[in-house]
């Protein structure tokens, strides 16, 4: 299957500080990419959609200028949340899709990024 | 929008028994409904999956049911070993043919297969 990379796996940073997530699919063209996050032992809750080129949909309740997402490429896709607070420590998952994927149905998603906020 | 509930929260049963997850959603538009299986740390994992136009698909172990009309869906595992122990995430989403639309996952069930 199509394979989707993160960086980092994990960062630790102190609250007011920002942080990058980068998210690559290495071997097709991903044409929309989501965001999601999760807390512990809980499900995955989706943050955002982003397609290729166009500015991102958020879901309720995410603030979208706290948790900036960039899709400037078929292969690149970066969230970064901005003044980051304790209650922001997460793990944040991107997936990817695309026709390019071998798939048309399924997302393919990142090993995902650890953020602890001090 | 769509709302996915899943059932049962933990699940635990002895190896060599069936485990059997329900879940519904509420969009009628919703046409893909995938399983996903998630280790401690780790990147969901597609198990299997199925568009609304089946009723059933199975993969050896697995196999999947989908009731639109009653708008439910249903993994069921048989044979368990201890390595099916982990969460098991369904979710439903919509596909548009030539792309993926969002997935609204299921709360999970943790299931733990017991030597």
């Amino acid at each position: 299957g199509a394979v989707v990379s993160q960086h980092p796996s994990w960062v630790i940073c102190k609250s007011g500080t920002s942080v990058k997530i980068e998210c690559r699919s290495l071997d097709f063209q991903a044409t929309t990419m989501f965001w999601y996050r999760q807390f512990p032992k809980q499900s995955l809750m989706l943050m955002a959609t982003s397609n290729e080129g166009s500015k991102a949909t958020y879901e309720q309740g995410v603030e979208k200028d706290k948790f900036l997402i960039n899709h400037a490429s078929l292969t690149l896709s970066t969230l970064t949340v901005t003044s980051a607070h304790p209650e922001d420590s997460s793990f944040y998952i991107c997936s990817g899709t695309g026709a390019t994927s071998g798939s048309l149905n399924e997302q393919y998603f990142g090993p995902g990024t650890r953020l602890t906020v001090t | 929008g769509e709302n996915v509930e899943q059932h049962p929260s933990t699940l635990s049963v002895q190896e060599g028994d069936s485990a059997v997850i329900k879940c519904t959603y509420s969009d009628s538009a919703s046409n893909y409904f995938p399983w996903y299986k998630q280790e401690l740390g780790k990147r969901p994992q597609l198990i299997i999956d199925i568009r609304s136009n089946v009723g059933e698909k199975k993969d050896q172990r697995i196999a999947v049911t989908l009731n639109k009309t009653a708008k439910h869906f249903s993994l069921h595992i048989t044979e368990t070993q201890p390595e099916d122990s982990a969460v098991y995430f369904c979710a439903a989403g919509v596909n548009y043919g030539g792309s993926q639309g969002n997935l609204i996952f299921g709360k999970g069930t943790k299931l733990s297969v017991k030597p």
